[in-house]
């Protein structure tokens, strides 16, 4: 078992819906990124957060770090929006390594 | 301005070759790393050093090897390429460990 799971692990949707994609972890983690990959192949990354929530524009990433659990919402979605989202995890211990889900595949169809 | 850039960005060698991989970052970071994404788009580290010290070494096969001639530069030599080492290599560098990463726009080796 992954020490990160996401899910869905494909979404598709109309334009204008509001996304959530969930991030589940199992180990110490001292902060929890959301990046973006477009089919151009690109990463890009959104939030890195440690509690509560941050909003950037139409994303919002929430953390609860008592249950282990993160989300990332986007609303009124957009065509553009259509890439794979990641969750990663930065393990508390050693060197503080980056872990990944195995990703998000959304699909914004217009 | 490119902020991590990698060269090059597409790579295609038969099996038994010898490739480098050459990764650059203009941000002032302290540290860099190299991933793997393989078919399936999962990511997974490499290696990381800071301030030129290797600090994460994953299992990876000992014919990869990774160099750091400065801060600002973190290349990955290959020896003997093979099938399996097809994937998609991404660089990314960071302030300092733990803190949030730029990501270089990937090099997708093909191992013929």
């Amino acid at each position: 078992k992954n020490e990160v799971e996401q899910s869905p692990q494909n979404l598709t949707a109309q334009e204008g819906e509001f996304i959530t994609i969930n991030c589940s972890y199992s180990v110490g983690i001292s902060a929890l990124h959301w990046l973006q990959q477009h089919p151009g192949g690109g990463i890009v990354s959104l939030f890195m957060l440690s509690s509560g929530k941050k909003k950037h524009g139409r994303l919002i990433a929430t953390i609860n770090i008592q249950e282990k659990h993160s989300s990332l919402h986007i609303t009124a979605s957009h065509p553009r929006d259509s890439a794979v989202y990641i969750c990663a995890v930065t393990l508390i211990q050693g060197a503080q390594k980056l872990v990944f889900g195995q990703g998000t595949r959304l699909t914004i169809n217009p | 301005d490119t902020a991590v850039s990698q060269t090059p960005k597409y790579l295609v060698t038969q099996m038994g070759n010898d490739k480098s991989i050459k990764c650059e970052q203009n941000l002032g970071h302290d540290t860099m790393y190299w991933y793997k994404q393989d078919s399936k788009k999962f990511l997974k580290i490499m290696f990381s050093y800071n301030n030129k010290e290797l600090i994460i070494n994953e299992t990876v096969p000992n014919r990869f090897s990774p160099k750091s001639p400065d801060k600002a530069h973190l290349n990955l030599h290959i020896n003997s390429l093979e099938l399996g080492d097809s994937a998609v290599y991404f660089c990314a560098s960071s302030f300092d460990r733990g803190h949030e990463q730029y990501f270089g726009p990937g090099t997708r080796l093909t191992v013929t």
